[in-house]
């Protein structure tokens, strides 16, 4: 079945700190894609990145960095020297063609990130 | 370039009424997904379409309903509303399916 799962409800950092979130994944596909959306309180979803099943090279943009690995079904994002601008809640979502689904997202629940000054 | 534009913003019905959410894609997106999104369910996926068609269904019942329009503007319609059809809505539109998808500030539909 195809599942997304982020163990970590909230997090809590101060300003400047180095943060994780997790994301593990659950697909019966090869070819699949996965991504990670912000949505700050505003309410919308902000695309950050999207990365292939065949393309395990990490990613760094700016002070963001995703880790892939297919071995642990992981796709993880770091954001280094956190800021307050970064409170907000971080989805990862899957999209695979399992059952003629490509094209749908399926989310997991999310990560609520809160960097205080 | 315009993003995706949803509206209404916000909307109030009562129960046993239907509602009509619109939504208009990034100009030359021909992909347009609906999603429901609530605190309990989280974001779940309600449909896909793609000129004009309906490509992919989520697991929701019969009374949520949508359509794309050749301009690839998309409604989404829910009918018999209930209480638990409270929810931000958000449309999403991409290039082609399976491209990153954007999404919009969301309608919030409340159900008195």
């Amino acid at each position: 079945a195809q599942k997304v799962t982020q163990a970590q409800t909230e997090i809590s950092v101060v300003e400047k700190e180095d943060v994780t979130l997790d994301c593990v994944y659950e697909t019966r596909d090869t070819t699949y894609y996965l991504f990670w959306y912000k949505q700050p309180p505003s309410g919308e979803l902000v695309f950050l990145i999207r990365r292939n099943s065949f393309d395990e090279q990490n990613e760094i943009s700016g002070r963001y960095s995703w880790n892939f690995q297919k071995s642990t079904s992981s796709f993880n994002f770091t954001i280094t020297a956190s800021q307050v601008v970064d409170s907000a809640v971080y989805f990862c979502a899957l999209s695979d063609t399992y059952g003629g689904s490509q094209g749908n997202l399926i989310f997991g629940k999310g990560t609520k990130l809160s960097v205080k000054p | 370039k315009a993003g995706v534009t949803q509206t209404p913003r916000y909307l109030i019905k009562t129960r046993g009424q239907q509602v009509t959410l619109s939504c208009s894609p990034i100009s030359g997106h021909r992909s347009v997904s609906w999603y429901q999104q609530t605190p309990g369910q989280g974001l779940q996926f309600l449909f896909e379409y793609f000129s004009e068609t309906q490509r992919n269904k989520g697991n929701f019942p019969g009374r949520f309903s949508g359509r794309q329009f050749s301009n690839s503007r998309s409604e989404m319609n829910v009918s018999t509303l209930e209480l638990g059809d409270s929810a931000l809505y958000l449309c999403a539109s991409s290039l082609y399916v399976g491209q990153p998808q954007h999404f919009g500030d969301g309608t919030r539909l409340s159900i008195l």
